[in-house]
């Protein structure tokens, strides 16, 4: 199983620009890295997905390096409304090819005014 | 388009009580998984099935059952309630290209 490591908190003010970067020195082949956000009292909501490189999508950004054993998941301009836990997994492949995804604790990002 | 949906959204138990959780998603999702969250922690996965019929335990599955008898629905049973089984359940469904959609969680309190 491919474990990560992220900072457990961060801090920012609105407008800025927040990285959030994940350890995953263990990660397979066929493993992909996905980010979850997760307000209070909320299921987690699926944000981000990648494999290498760069992937943007409407609410933010990853950039995996070549060697695959991190990633940073790129918020621009955040807003109060952003914090919540981040949470960065490696998919984990089942013998039928099945992923089933293994959470830590998260990154707790506060987001001040 | 309701997505997961849990029932029930809070519920508390007495220790020997037993219960069931159901999730129900219409996303047509072969995949179906149940976590627990401890406060301040992160999700801990109990028991997850891949398809109708089929389930699987995953991380910490004692003291859980469940059962997949059609693919929308991923039930959550509790035989025996213990103080230690106090937690948030959340269910969630996905595709096997999909990222995970999770429903808004079960507040579980055994006293």
């Amino acid at each position: 199983l491919a474990k990560t490591t992220q900072p457990i908190s961060m801090d920012s003010y609105e407008g800025q620009e927040v990285n959030i970067t994940c350890s995953h020195n263990n990660i397979a082949t066929n493993d992909y890295i996905t980010w979850y956000q997760q307000f209070p009292s909320q299921g987690p909501r699926f944000i981000i997905q990648g494999y290498k490189t760069k992937v943007t999508n409407e609410v933010a950004s990853l950039f995996i390096p070549a060697d695959r054993k991190s990633s940073t998941l790129s918020l621009p301009r955040v807003s109060l409304s952003d914090t919540a836990v981040y949470y960065c997994l490696v998919a984990d492949s089942m013998d039928t090819g099945r992923r089933a995804l293994t959470f830590g604790s998260g990154t707790r990002l506060q987001v001040q005014p | 388009n309701a997505g997961v949906t849990q029932t029930p959204k809070f519920r508390v138990l007495k220790t020997g009580q037993s219960m069931t959780l159901l999730c129900a998603q219409d996303m047509n999702h072969e995949y179906m998984y149940w976590y627990r969250q401890d406060p301040g922690m992160g999700l801990r996965l109990i028991h997850y099935s891949v398809g109708e019929g089929t389930t699987a335990k995953g991380e910490v599955p004692d003291g859980y059952n469940v059962s997949r008898l059609k693919k929308q629905n991923f039930l959550l049973g509790l035989e025996s309630a213990a103080p230690s089984q106090t937690s948030v359940y959340f269910c969630a469904s996905n595709t096997v290209e999909g990222g995970y959609t999770f429903g808004s969680g079960t507040r579980l309190t055994v006293v």
